[in-house]
C-alpha cells in the first residue's frame, strides 16, 4: 500500500513570494490533515478535511494561508505571501475516519523563507 | 480545550535501561491520547493510542503507556532501550469528537551505548 505522498520535499523562497505544497493521501482515506512543524516544536494542526469539506481550520492563518481538497482526494496548501516565520516542515497526514484512528504521515516539505 | 505537556525536552538513557517519557494532558472531555515517534527527516509514526478501552496500552517496538486519569498522565515506557529507539517522541491528544488534535513539544531520546 502506497503511503502519503508529498511534494516538493524541500523549497527555498524569498519572503513575500508565494509557495504551494501538494499532498496525495492514502487511497480511500476520507480525512486529510495539514500540520506545521517549526524546528524544536511539535506539529501544529493547520486544517483538517473530511472528504472535500473543512472540519477544522481554527489555527490556519487565513490572511496568508489557504488550502483546498478538490474531489476529496489530493490537497494543496498555499502560502501567499510568505513570511520568515513560515519557515517550517509542512506535514500532511491522512486517516480512514477521524482523529481517534491512526493518522498516517507523509515525509513532509521543508520550507525555508529567506 | 485540550493540550499536552511533555516534561523533559531531552532524555538520555543507556542501552538496556528503562525508557520513561512523560506526558500530562489537559482535556475538558474524555480524551483520546497518542504517542508518535519521528526519525530524522521522516514523518511521524504511531506507536500506540488510548481510546477509552484498556488503561494499559501496548504499542509497537516494545513500548507501552498507561492512562492514569487521577494524574492526567499518559507516560510512555519501554523496559530495555535499544540504539534504534533514538528519535523524537511526541504525545498528542484529541477530543472525543475526533477534532482538535494537539501535539506536545516533543522529547528527544538519546540512547548511549
Amino acid at each position: 500500500e502506497a503511503g502519503v505522498a508529498q511534494s516538493p520535499r524541500y523549497k527555498i523562497i524569498e519572503k513575500r513570494q508565494s509557495v504551494a505544497f501538494w499532498c496525495n493521501p492514502i487511497s480511500g482515506h476520507a480525512t486529510l490533515y495539514w500540520y506545521q512543524q517549526i524546528l524544536g516544536q511539535g506539529p501544529k494542526l493547520l486544517i483538517q478535511f473530511q472528504n472535500n469539506g473543512v472540519v477544522d481550520d481554527s489555527q490556519l492563518p487565513k490572511d496568508r494561508f489557504s488550502a483546498e481538497r478538490l474531489k476529496g482526494v489530493d490537497s494543496t496548501l498555499k502560502i501567499q505571501p510568505a513570511k520568515l516565520e513560515d519557515s517550517a516542515v509542512y506535514l500532511c497526514a491522512s486517516s480512514p475516519m477521524t482523529s481517534f484512528n491512526e493518522q498516517f504521515f507523509g515525509p513532509g516539505t521543508r520550507l525555508t523563507v529567506l | 480545550a485540550q493540550s499536552v505537556t511533555q516534561l523533559g525536552s531531552h532524555v538520555s538513557v543507556s542501552e538496556g535501561a528503562l525508557v520513561l517519557l512523560r506526558c500530562n494532558y489537559s482535556s475538558s472531555v474524555p480524551p483520546y491520547l497518542f504517542w508518535y515517534v519521528q526519525y530524522p527527516n521522516q514523518g511521524l509514526q504511531l506507536l500506540l493510542k488510548y481510546t477509552s478501552a484498556a488503561t494499559l496500552v501496548k504499542g509497537i517496538n516494545g513500548f507501552e503507556a498507561e492512562f492514569k486519569k487521577s494524574e492526567t498522565s499518559f507516560h510512555l515506557t519501554k523496559p530495555s532501550a535499544h540504539m534504534s529507539d533514538a528519535a523524537e517522541y511526541f504525545c498528542a491528544v484529541s477530543g472525543n469528537t475526533g477534532n482538535q488534535f494537539y501535539f506536545g513539544t516533543g522529547t528527544s531520546l538519546t540512547v548511549i551505548p
